[in-house]
């Protein structure tokens, strides 16, 4: 199995920063994904490791350890549209994801 | 990017009737997935539709329940057999395209 454990509730100010850390074991994974996805939407693609280490795009950063099963997602500069749900998902290599139960980020003025 | 719709939108359904959901991409993919969210919680895999073959399903889903065509490489449907409340549900169709993944809008559906 791939348990898949996220913070089920994170806060933040307007302007902070947020790390939203995944853990995970599995026997192996093509890469690893960041959705983000607001209240009665479709998830919307963040991110994308593969490798080690960090993958910046903008305000998101996430991160990948694969020996510590370790992922964070970086928010930076934190927006009131920012306050959604972040899923983290393992990809297999046909592409199948499993996902972790997602946190919920509110961010507050 | 891939775009991606699905039809129809939202849907409020009869228990015991049928729904069938229609995923139309603008790319040519080789395989489709089809995930189901209920309600607040997170997305989980129903199955995984390629085009010429029977459709793969996950542990708990089978195909009687949740039958699946996938006839070229830009289409799909899923059905929802002999619906229960259980099975309200927002049910996306993904898609694989350079690495990154693509989730239709969703359907909304609704079971009395």
């Amino acid at each position: 199995g791939q348990n898949i454990d996220q913070p089920t509730e994170m806060t933040a100010t307007e302007g902070a920063i947020v790390q939203i850390n995944c853990t995970y074991q599995t026997s192996g994974f093509n890469g690893l994904f960041w959705y983000q996805q607001h209240a009665g939407e479709a998830p919307t693609f963040l991110s994308y490791n593969v490798l080690d280490g960090l993958e910046e795009k903008g305000r998101f950063s996430s991160f990948l350890s694969r020996s510590k099963g370790y992922s964070y997602l970086l928010l930076k500069e934190l927006q009131m549209k920012d306050s959604a749900s972040y899923l983290c998902g393992l990809a297999d290599s046909w592409g199948k994801l499993q996902f972790g139960a997602g946190t919920q980020v509110v961010v507050t003025p | 990017s891939a775009v991606i719709s699905q039809k129809p939108s939202r849907d409020i359904c009869q228990r015991g009737t049928s729904l069938t959901i229609q995923c139309q991409v603008d790319s040519q993919v080789t395989m489709m997935f089809w995930y189901r969210q209920q309600p607040g919680q997170s997305l989980t895999l129903i199955a995984t539709a390629n085009q010429g073959s029977e459709a793969t399903y996950e542990s708990g889903f089978v195909i009687d329940k949740f039958p699946i065509s996938r006839p070229n490489l830009t289409f799909s449907t899923l059905t929802v057999s002999n619906m229960s409340p259980e099975d309200s549900s927002i049910y996306l169709c993904s898609v694989e395209l350079a690495n990154e993944q693509f989730f239709g809008p969703g359907t909304r559906l609704t079971v009395l």
